[in-house]
């Protein structure tokens, strides 16, 4: 079965300094997400975006935040000064369907642990 | 924002119980979802719930679609080993892909 992948699994930065975080989605979607988890939290929405541009962000996603699909397979997000608060584990999701349409859960990938010091 | 509230927040059963968990929110959702995640790993869809009233089956899980729209829960019969992990729900304020708003999770443990 087709999966999300992203890498790293585990990104360690200082604080301050600028991350990418890399996800390649299930090839034939069309809707892209990250979201957060905080260690023993809730899964938190962070962005949606689609047809190139983001289609919703949340608070969290502040200007520190950017999301990019630079090719056709990559879905990238950017943090451009890590806080300590960033530490989390940020996951990637994709999925196929337009609005309005059934059948369309989103797909997760297997995250990323990013640990700022 | 709409908050989604998961209860037990965590059980600790044996191999072979049947467990019951349940999500409530103040608000509706058109969607209702159940993904497990274990440790280390993304969340993985379950069940995935459409219609007001709707009862699922997924193997030994059963998940229903409250008729208020504002509750669902997930059963799992005679549960296993591999069951051991956090249960989370998810609404969805309008079908297709619109994000999904997360609940507080239920931790399930099981005792040897």
């Amino acid at each position: 079965e087709p999966e999300v992948t992203q890498t790293p699994s585990h990104q360690v930065t200082q604080m301050g300094q600028e991350v990418i975080l890399r996800c390649v989605p299930i090839s034939n979607h069309l809707y892209f997400y990250w979201y957060r988890q905080i260690l023993g939290q809730k899964v938190e929405f962070l962005v949606s975006f689609y047809n190139n541009e983001i289609s919703e962000k949340s608070e969290i996603f502040d200007d520190q935040f950017s999301v990019e699909r630079p090719d056709g397979s990559n879905f990238t997000l950017k943090i451009r000064s890590t806080k300590l608060e960033d530490s989390a584990m940020y996951f990637c999701a994709s999925g196929d369907r337009g609005l309005g349409s059934y059948n369309s859960p989103l797909h997760f990938g297997n995250g990323t642990r990013l640990t700022v010091t | 924002g709409q908050q989604l509230n998961q209860s037990p927040q965590s059980m600790f059963i044996q191999e072979g119980e049947d467990v019951s968990m349940n999500c409530t929110s103040s608000s509706i959702f058109n969607t209702w979802l159940w993904y497990k995640q274990d440790p280390g790993e993304g969340p993985v869809l379950l069940i995935a719930l459409y219609k007001a009233g709707e009862l699922t089956s997924n193997g030994r899980l059963t998940a229903q679609f409250g008729i208020t729209r504002k509750d669902s829960f997930l059963n799992i019969s005679a549960s296993i080993p591999s069951d051991v992990g956090i249960y989370f729900c998810a609404g969805q304020l309008v079908w297709g892909n619109e994000k999904l708003t997360f609940g507080t999770g239920t931790r399930l443990t099981i005792i040897p």
